[in-house]
């Protein structure tokens, strides 16, 4: 079964706050973590990342925050426009044992929808 | 635009027939990787290539299959089709074969082939 899931499967928000979108992961080797961003009828497109030895990381007006204690993954979109409406899909990548290869393993989703 | 074409957008065939999908990287990629996304499983990984070998395997089933020719253009051919096969089909390439964090290895999608099954 899937290790990456959603809290929750839809957020609405109103233009201009503050959007956070949460994703909960069940392997504790997995090492890279990764936003995606797919609007409809296109494919996903990356937001940002972050290391497993890292708990914070900042993009523009995009924040990805990592516990690893709780394993919980959040992206935070600070003044939310009408055009960050999509879906958002967390991944995790599990690295083979000795391997630098891995695999990216998405989440379900959440569908952001901002309200003008 | 990311870079990475798919061919063809849409496709609509029936039970048991077999299909091929392309996929052109972006230039200078080396790796592609193709996904399958519907509805129930939501977007799964499935195979990977770098520079014309297999590279990791996902959920993919034994009656699909894929290949990446010298040009790194990649095929992934879908065969004994089923309706439980309906899905999008998206193609991603990276610099590198790795999954591990580096700039080289972001993975760019392509806008999907949309597969229907009747």
């Amino acid at each position: 079964g899937e290790s990456v899931g959603l809290h929750l499967p839809t957020l609405s928000v109103q233009e201009g706050d503050n959007s956070i979108i949460n994703c909960a992961y069940s392997n504790s080797a997995s090492d890279y973590f990764i936003w995606y961003k797919q609007e409809s009828g296109k494919g996903p497109q990356f937001i940002i990342d972050i290391r497993s030895n890292m708990d914070k990381r900042q993009g523009q007006r995009v924040t990805v925050l990592l516990n690893k204690t709780v394993k919980h993954l959040s992206l935070q979109i600070a003044a939310t426009q009408p055009g960050d409406s999509a879906v958002y899909f967390c991944a995790e990548n599990m690295a083979d044992r000795g391997s630098t290869l891995g695999r990216l393993y998405f989440g379900r989703g959440t569908q952001l929808t901002v309200w003008p | 635009d990311s870079g990475v074409t798919q061919t063809p957008k849409h496709l609509i065939t029936a039970t048991g027939q077999r299909v091929t999908l392309r996929c052109s990287p972006r230039s200078g990629d080396l790796s592609v990787y193709w996904y399958q996304q519907s509805l129930d499983q939501g977007l799964q990984f499935l195979i990977q290539y770098y520079n014309g070998e297999e590279r990791a395997k996902g959920n993919i089933l034994e009656r699909f299959s894929a290949q990446q020719f010298p040009d790194l253009h990649s095929e992934l051919n879908l065969s004994s089709l089923e309706l439980g096969d309906s899905a999008l089909y998206f193609c991603a390439s990276s610099r590198t074969s790795a999954a591990r964090f580096s700039s080289y290895n972001e993975q760019f999608f392509g806008p999907g082939t949309r597969l229907t099954v009747l």
